[in-house]
């Protein structure tokens, strides 16, 4: 089945500090990838969208000059977090979605734990 | 305002028995639902999912209902196995924007054998 790959899985840093994360699907082409956010016992909360070769969508709320996405081929779209701050420790994941699946759903990464100092 | 709610947050069940897994949406423009399962420290995985077209997906142990005019799903997993332990999210779209979803807070499923 479809695979996402999300890199890295664990990052502690100090405050300041910009952070990227990497997103890949490894055996399909995505022109659309997502980018989440979830809080302890709470649900994933959709930050932006990733459209390939064009701007990504952010949804209310969301500071696009602090999270920068890019999404610069069809398997490949990176968060980068700019001037990390505690407040932004949480857990992120990506997701994609086959467009050959008829069911269409989305298939995630592993998520990546966002520690800052 | 939580458009998509789970208003269990865990559910325990003993090996063997049917698991039933509770989901309310508001927005009347969903027509897509998809039920993801998620272990620690993995990504979810999709489940199983329906369309407003139908009120019933059956898919080997996991049955999903759809009761639009009640704004409901239930997701069935019969027989329960302690490795179904794990947080099951609903999540709802419109499928032409299939994509992008919105999720419930999730429920956390713990089948004791």
């Amino acid at each position: 089945g479809a695979v996402v790959s999300q890199h890295p899985s664990w990052v502690i840093c100090k405050s300041g500090t910009s952070v990227k994360i990497e997103c890949r699907s490894l055996d399909f082409q995505a022109t659309t990838m997502f980018w989440y956010r979830q809080f302890p016992k709470q649900s994933l909360m959709l930050m932006a969208t990733s459209n390939e070769g064009s701007k990504a969508t952010y949804e209310q709320g969301v500071e696009k000059d602090k999270f920068l996405i890019n999404h610069a081929s069809l398997t490949l779209s990176t968060l980068t977090v700019t001037s990390a701050h505690p407040e932004d420790s949480s857990f992120y994941i990506c997701s994609a979605r086959d467009p050959s699946e008829i069911e269409q759903p989305q298939h995630f990464g592993d998520g990546t734990r966002l520690s800052i100092l | 305002d939580q458009q998509v709610k789970q208003n269990s947050p865990s559910l325990s069940v003993q090996e063997g028995r049917i698991s039933i897994l509770n989901c309310d949406y508001t927005n009347s423009m969903f027509d897509y639902f998809l039920w993801y399962k998620k272990y620690p420290a993995e990504g979810p995985t999709f489940l199983i999912s329906i369309s407003s077209i139908k009120d019933k997906n059956e898919d080997g142990r996991f049955t999903v209902f759809l009761n639009k005019s009640a704004k409901h799903l239930s997701l069935h997993i019969v027989p329960s196995q302690p490795g179904d332990s794990a947080v099951y999210f609903c999540a709802a779209s419109e499928y032409t924007n299939a994509g992008k979803s919105t999720f419930g807070d999730g429920t956390t499923l713990t089948v004791k054998p």
